[in-house]
């Protein structure tokens, strides 16, 4: 399989516990992309990378969350001291920065539970 | 400020009809890309067409295809012959070009479900 992989696929946590969710990206693409959903919404963006570098981040990305993505191949994305609020899908996609129109192929998502 | 608008929070169809999907967003950009994703109860966003703005044609993809009216500022997804793996939730979604923050605003979504 040759898609965009994350892990894990679900996660439960009690409130202050930190976590961590993997992304694995399209092996030749470039860009990362972390996006959180809650239910009955879109995705809202996150941050992204170009390589390793951190280009971008969402006001929604507060101080307790914190992405890497140290050789530019896959990233982390970590919440610290997490919050009920905090429960929602996170989806990892990533796409090739080509010059040309963009597609960004998406993750199954980690599935967040804050009790 | 970029915005989408999904304006059917859900929809039934019978198996093997058309369906439209709308879309209407909200840019002050010249170029732009418009998406359509599906996304099945696993939870995955699966990429189904795009269309840049300044493409002459609409795009196709199989059974599926957008209606693009710049003028309008629409780009509504026909699918043609619905099958019962239709049925799921669908994203109109944007990204503007002009820079390198490449991120896709999403629109809320419309929840298709296919009648046997």
């Amino acid at each position: 399989d040759t898609g965009v992989s994350q892990d894990p696929r679900h996660k439960i946590t009690k409130r202050g516990q930190n976590v961590t969710f993997r992304c694995d990206p399209i092996s030749e693409h470039n860009r990362l992309y972390w996006y959180r959903q809650t239910l009955g919404q879109g995705p809202e963006f996150l941050t992204y990378f170009q390589n390793e570098a951190q280009l971008e981040k969402s006001r929604l990305l507060s101080d307790r969350f914190s992405a890497e993505r140290p050789k530019g191949s896959f990233s982390t994305l970590e919440i610290q001291r997490t919050e009920q609020g905090d429960s929602a899908m996170y989806l990892c996609a990533s796409s090739l920065a080509s010059g040309g129109p963009e597609t960004q192929y998406f993750g199954p998502g980690t599935r967040l539970l804050v009790l | 400020a970029q915005k989408i608008t999904q304006t059917q929070p859900g929809m039934f169809v019978q198996e093997k009809e058309a369906v439209t999907l709308d879309c209407t967003y909200d840019t002050s950009d010249q170029s732009y890309g418009l998406f359509w994703y599906k996304q099945p109860s696993s939870g995955e966003m699966i990429f189904l067409i795009y269309q840049g703005s300044y493409d002459e044609q609409n795009a196709t993809e199989g059974r599926y295809s957008l209606n693009f009216q710049k003028a309008r500022k629409s780009a509504n997804l026909v699918i043609s012959a619905s099958q019962l793996g239709d049925s799921a939730m669908y994203f109109c979604a944007m990204r503007e070009d002009y820079s390198s923050a490449s991120k896709i605003i999403f629109g809320s979504g419309t929840r298709l479900s296919i009648r046997p």
